[in-house]
């Protein structure tokens, strides 16, 4: 899982609360994605950041919000408004620019779930 | 727009036999392309990678993958199998170069792979 952390490991949330997950990495990266693992449905986007202070919407952004104060930082806020939230969330980053390739190096996940 | 498909949700193979974990791609200009990897409740492992150059690219645990422009095939292959191989391999594309550069992977839905002793 490279050096990138994810905490905690597992989140229970009860309904109407917001959550907010947590994703570090020290690879200096200027690049940072959120991802939704669901069974038998892949890997859906939810936002990605290329530099400090600036995001992008994904896939799948709705009831969802993150922050990028800091380059090693990209935290995930699950809001109430998210209506199904229990699920697999996957951090990761990559490297930016014409000359990189570009691959997504993940941290361990979190396993969110909602009683 | 641009897509991955993995067309096999299983593949069953036996130990010490060949195995080949299927992907195609639909997309604009030239593709890069990634194998991943992911074990129960872990996170994404990266296998190997085609760029550009042999079509033929080697990666991690004596996996390779071979690109096949023609047929927009990028098939993950291993000459023999590990009990230790099975998990859930993930296929995926990059967005092609353009005025977002956003570096955004597009993955495919996942193939489980079972290697049974």
């Amino acid at each position: 899982d490279g050096g990138i952390t994810q905490s905690p490991k597992y989140l229970f949330r009860k309904e109407g609360q917001n959550v907010t997950l947590s994703c570090e990495q020290n690879l200096n990266h200027d690049a940072m994605y959120w991802y939704r693992q669901d069974p038998g449905q892949g890997l859906r986007l939810i936002y990605y950041s290329q530099i400090v202070n600036d995001f992008q919407k994904g896939d799948i952004a709705e009831g969802y919000s993150v922050s990028r104060e800091k380059k090693e930082s990209f935290p995930l806020t699950v809001t109430s408004a998210q209506k199904n939230p229990t699920a697999f969330y996957l951090c990761a980053s990559s490297i930016t620019g014409t000359s990189g390739s570009w691959e997504q190096f993940f941290g361990p996940g979190t396993r969110l779930t909602v009683l | 727009a641009q897509s991955v498909a993995q067309p096999e949700d299983q593949v069953n193979v036996a130990e010490g036999n060949p195995l080949t974990v299927k992907c195609t791609y639909s997309v604009s200009g030239n593709p890069y392309l990634f194998w991943y990897v992911q074990y129960p409740n872990r996170g994404l492992q990266f296998l190997l990678k085609y760029i550009t150059g042999d079509n033929l690219v080697k990666g991690s645990y004596g996996f390779e993958a071979e690109f096949n422009k023609s047929q927009t095939s990028f098939h993950l292959k291993k000459p023999s199998a590990l009990v230790s191989d099975s998990a859930l391999y993930f296929c995926a594309v990059r967005e092609p170069y353009g005025s977002s550069n956003t570096g955004k992977l597009i993955f495919g839905q996942g193939t489980t792979l079972q290697v049974k002793p």
